[in-house]
């Protein structure tokens, strides 16, 4: 089984509705991420959390926002999807200790598309 | 400009051939070095991980950091098939807390022929 999953694999929406995509992990670890890729962009931090109650920005975090639910679950929710919204999605998951950013584990990613 | 650049390729070589992937930066705080490779329709999975100046080694991988020309490399030797994916590097400043988190550069995508 996989370590980090993610769901749905594949979304199609439409402009202005609201979509929520999830992520739980069985690594144990506090530390979870969210990024989007788009092709030629590489891949770009929306939000991170150390632990259940310390929620931070990244680079790009307008638009989004994040629930997490518990250690293992972590929510991206757009309030209401836009078409540049359209782009592969990722959770991540490191463990506490190591310092920011090492070893990351992505899951295998969600498809968005905003019609 | 931005921080990390890395050439999308695609990279094409034959099978056995030796492959170097490059990434320069220009955020002179970067103190480690990652990278990532990264299978169609699959998410990234960390292949190697570096701190400071200086190679690393592991199996038919090495990576290599160049600090004072900021500038970091992967080579593959003995390329396999199997090898084909897009590497991404990454890298960071030293943690020393705040939202010091990873820069990835845009990938390389990598094709190693039969």
């Amino acid at each position: 089984d996989a370590d980090v999953t993610q769901t749905p694999r594949n979304r199609i929406t439409k402009t202005g509705k609201r979509i929520m995509l999830e992520c739980s992990q069985t690594k144990g670890h506090d530390r979870m991420y969210w990024y989007r890729q788009d092709p030629g962009l590489g891949l770009q931090l929306i939000y991170y959390s150390f632990d259940v109650k310390d929620i931070n920005k990244g680079e790009i975090s307008d638009g989004y926002s994040v629930s997490r639910q518990a250690q293992a679950k972590f929510s991206l929710s757009l309030e209401s999807a836009i078409p540049n919204q359209t782009a592969l999605y990722f959770c991540a998951t490191s463990p506490k200790g190591q310092a920011f950013g090492d070893t990351q584990y992505f899951g295998p990613g969600t498809r968005l598309t905003v019609l | 400009q931005k921080e990390v650049e890395q050439d999308p390729g695609p990279l094409s070589v034959p099978e056995g051939a030796i492959v170097s992937l490059n990434c320069t930066y220009s955020n002179s705080a970067f103190q480690y070095f990652m990278w990532y490779r990264q299978y169609s329709r699959k998410g990234p999975e960390l292949l190697m991980y570096t701190y400071s100046s200086g190679n690393k080694e592991d199996g038919r991988f090495t990576a290599q950091v160049d600090k004072s020309s900021k500038y970091i490399s992967l080579f593959i030797r003995d390329s396999q098939p199997s090898d084909s994916a897009t590497y991404l590097c990454a890298m960071r400043p030293y943690s020393g807390g705040g939202a010091d988190g990873l820069t990835f550069g845009k990938g390389t995508h990598l094709i190693i022929q039969p």
